[in-house]
């Protein structure tokens, strides 16, 4: 069964700072993984996925994400963040169900910046 | 870019009575979803819809769970009865493709049960 784990509850950092949020997945095949960001009273907003190729892969606003298949992990990372960019962070894998895909996610890392 | 909508945002009803949550998908896609968090739990799959019909359901569909989607109106997910577990926020997604294509997600709408 595929899962996903993200260990830290909850990141602080200071604005311009550098950012690694932590992702490791479970997976018997190579999965397809995303990270997802929440903002408040929002919906789930795409940052990046990856299916295959390249183990970067680039997001939105920044983020980049790198792909591990030893350490089964798919970090998010950006180099430097903004108070902006306060919010929850999901980690999570595709699974297929018959012709259709459901999501599989992990708890969500809070990411609060301060000024 | 592309929005999921869900109505109502926050819903409170006692125990043993009906609630339908509406969600209005992206207006050109084909695939939906409702993926439900318990405060503090992981965000949970559900159930997918597609062409009229439940393609999948999870453990967490419950036999008082049903969904619909009449007419290319709103996606509703209905609870009848309801059971103080069914607290929860309850994430509606919608996809153009059913494959590792992106979903889309509403804000969630809070349902307490008393």
């Amino acid at each position: 069964a595929q899962s996903v784990t993200q260990p830290d509850a909850r990141v602080t950092v200071s604005e311009g700072a550098s950012l690694q949020l932590r992702c490791k997945y479970s997976s018997s095949v190579t999965p397809y993984l995303f990270w997802y960001v929440q903002y408040p009273r929002q919906g789930l907003q795409l940052l990046l996925k990856y299916y295959s190729g390249d183990p970067v892969v680039q997001g939105v606003n920044g983020f980049e994400a790198e792909f591990s298949k030893s350490n089964s992990s798919f970090h998010l990372r950006k180099a430097s963040v903004h108070w902006s960019d306060s919010a929850v962070y999901f980690c999570a894998v595709s699974m297929r169900t018959g012709n259709t895909r459901k999501l599989i996610f992990g708890l969500g890392t809070t990411l609060q910046v301060q000024p | 870019g592309p929005k999921v909508l869900q109505i109502p945002s926050h819903q409170i009803i006692d125990m043993g009575q009906m609630v339908t949550l509406n969600c209005d998908p992206v207006s050109n896609h084909l695939y939906f979803y409702w993926y439900k968090q318990i405060l503090g739990q992981q965000m949970e799959f559900l159930v997918n819809f597609y062409n009229g019909k439940v393609m999948e359901k999870s453990k967490l569909f419950k036999d008082q769970f049903s969904v619909e989607r009449p007419d290319g109106s709103y996606f509703t997910l209905k609870i009848q009865p309801t059971a103080l577990e069914d607290s929860a926020v309850y994430f509606c997604a919608s996809s153009l493709l059913g494959g590792p294509g992106e979903q889309y997600f509403g804000p969630g709408t809070r349902l307490t049960v008393l």
